[in-house]
């Protein structure tokens, strides 16, 4: 099945900071989306966003399908940003298997 | 509201006693599945469903059941569980199109469920 990596697996930040979270996936896909688990274990959709870029706020994402990657910028982070943000896909052949998640970047935010 | 809920949210229970996560979305879906989340494996899929009678296996199904009687709601069933189902659940839903993938996936808020 097709393969999800995510980097870096871990990530301090002072607040204010911008960050960039990186998500390779190993096929191409019809579905990608990014999420946010909060310290509850929530999880809370960001974006879906398989080509293309969309920003929401202080977020923004960028998925380019043809090299296999996408990308998460947060800017001028917040604590409250704190959490685990998990990229996943659905392969464009993969039926109706519905989404592959990557392992997750572990992001603390610290005042 | 469109949402999917879940519940209970937390469970503690023990070794071999049956037991049934509900889950339910208002948004008219056709498809639904069921996660779980594990450190250091992210989460796995369960089982899904593609309309009302239609169930398949996902990754990870072994010792779980599901139905899918209605199209509302998509029920986790643990027959016998064991402490190596001990993990965070989640159920999702989203709009299947038949001709491509083309809709985000809602998430219930989880299950947090414990077998000693």
């Amino acid at each position: 099945g097709i393969q999800v990596e995510q980097s870096p697996p871990d990530l301090i930040l002072q607040e204010g900071a911008n960050s960039t979270l990186r998500c390779n996936f190993s096929d191409s896909v019809n579905n990608l989306q990014w999420f946010h688990q909060n310290p509850w274990g929530q999880l809370i959709n960001l974006f879906y966003i398989p080509s293309g870029t969309k920003q929401n706020g202080r977020l923004s994402a960028t998925t380019v399908a043809t090299e296999r990657y996408s990308l998460l910028y947060i800017s001028s982070s917040q604590t409250t940003d704190s959490g685990v943000y998990f990229c996943a896909v659905e392969s464009m052949g993969g039926g109706a298997d519905g989404l592959t998640f990557g392992k997750g970047t572990h992001l603390i935010i610290q005042p | 509201e469109a949402q999917v809920t879940q519940n209970p949210r937390y469970l503690i229970t023990v070794t071999g006693k049956k037991l049934t996560v509900t889950c339910s979305q208002n948004m008219n879906h056709e498809y639904m599945s069921w996660y779980r989340q594990d450190p250091g494996l992210g989460l796995r899929q369960i089982y899904y469903s593609m309309n009302v009678e239609v169930t398949d296996k996902g990754d990870v199904p072994e010792g779980y059941k599901v139905s899918r009687k209605e199209k509302r709601n998509f029920p986790l069933i643990l027959e016998s569980p064991s402490p190596n189902q001990t993990s965070l659940y989640f159920c999702a839903s989203s709009l299947y199109p038949t001709t491509a993938h083309t809709d985000t996936q809602y998430f219930g808020p989880g299950t947090r469920l414990t077998v000693l």
